[in-house]
């Protein structure tokens, strides 16, 4: 599945507490996206980056941050959990002008 | 922005019969458009793309159209088995980043 693995898969964290999600890649891709899939809204971009060093926005960012230190690793950080942040989350890499290959989902409860 | 719209939410046909997807968007300036499928708990997939130089393109039982003019695009899936019963997704974009997801259609195949 396209070399792309996402950790933790699931996760319980409370209301308050930062958590940190990682996706990483053996493919060399330049870009990587994270998504948040929520019932009724399909996949929603969060973030996604261009490079190491090198992100930008996507629709709906408020709330989270994100890293990219080396070209395998996307890191994808909830400062301050809300229950609003419950969601699926998906991490999908992809060269320039190329099709998007999704990771397996990360599962995010926050209580 | 770039709006995607997808119809039908819900769609429920007989083993055998063709089904029908179809997507609007908004930005004149897309030019690369996706399906992806995504069975219960687990990753999208992509199952056939179109850029916009193109009107239409055909893989086995799956064919996806594109209307430049008229901003829309389809799919189309002969021959319904019980395997492609499943939630599809439909996005645009322009060079393939970025990607604005449609809010998804559960197909439903019935013996």
């Amino acid at each position: 599945d396209a070399g792309i693995t996402q950790s933790p898969r699931h996760k319980v964290t409370e209301t308050g507490t930062p958590v940190t999600l990682r996706c990483h890649q053996t493919e060399n891709h330049r870009y990587m996206y994270w998504y948040r899939q929520d019932p009724g809204h399909g996949l929603r971009l969060i973030h996604y980056s261009y490079g190491v060093k090198d992100t930008d926005k996507g629709e709906v960012s408020d709330g989270y941050s994100v890293s990219r230190s080396k070209t395998e690793d996307f890191l994808l950080t909830l400062e301050s959990a809300t229950s609003s942040q419950t969601s699926v989350y998906f991490c999908a890499i992809g060269g320039q002008g190329e099709t998007q290959y999704f990771g397996p989902g990360t599962r995010l409860l926050v209580l | 922005g770039e709006n995607v719209e997808q119809h039908p939410s819900t769609l429920s046909v007989q083993e055998g019969d063709s089904a029908v997807i179809k997507c609007t968007y908004s930005d004149s300036a897309s030019n690369y458009f996706p399906w992806y499928k995504q069975e219960l708990g687990k990753r999208p997939q992509l199952i056939i793309d179109i850029r916009s130089n193109v009107g239409e393109k055909k893989d086995q039982r799956i064919a996806v159209t594109l209307n430049k003019t008229a901003k829309h695009f389809s799919l189309h899936i002969t021959e319904t088995q019980p395997e492609d019963s499943a939630v599809y997704f439909c996005a645009a974009s322009k060079g393939a980043q970025k990607l604005v997801f449609g809010q998804g259609t559960r197909l439903t195949i019935n013996p």
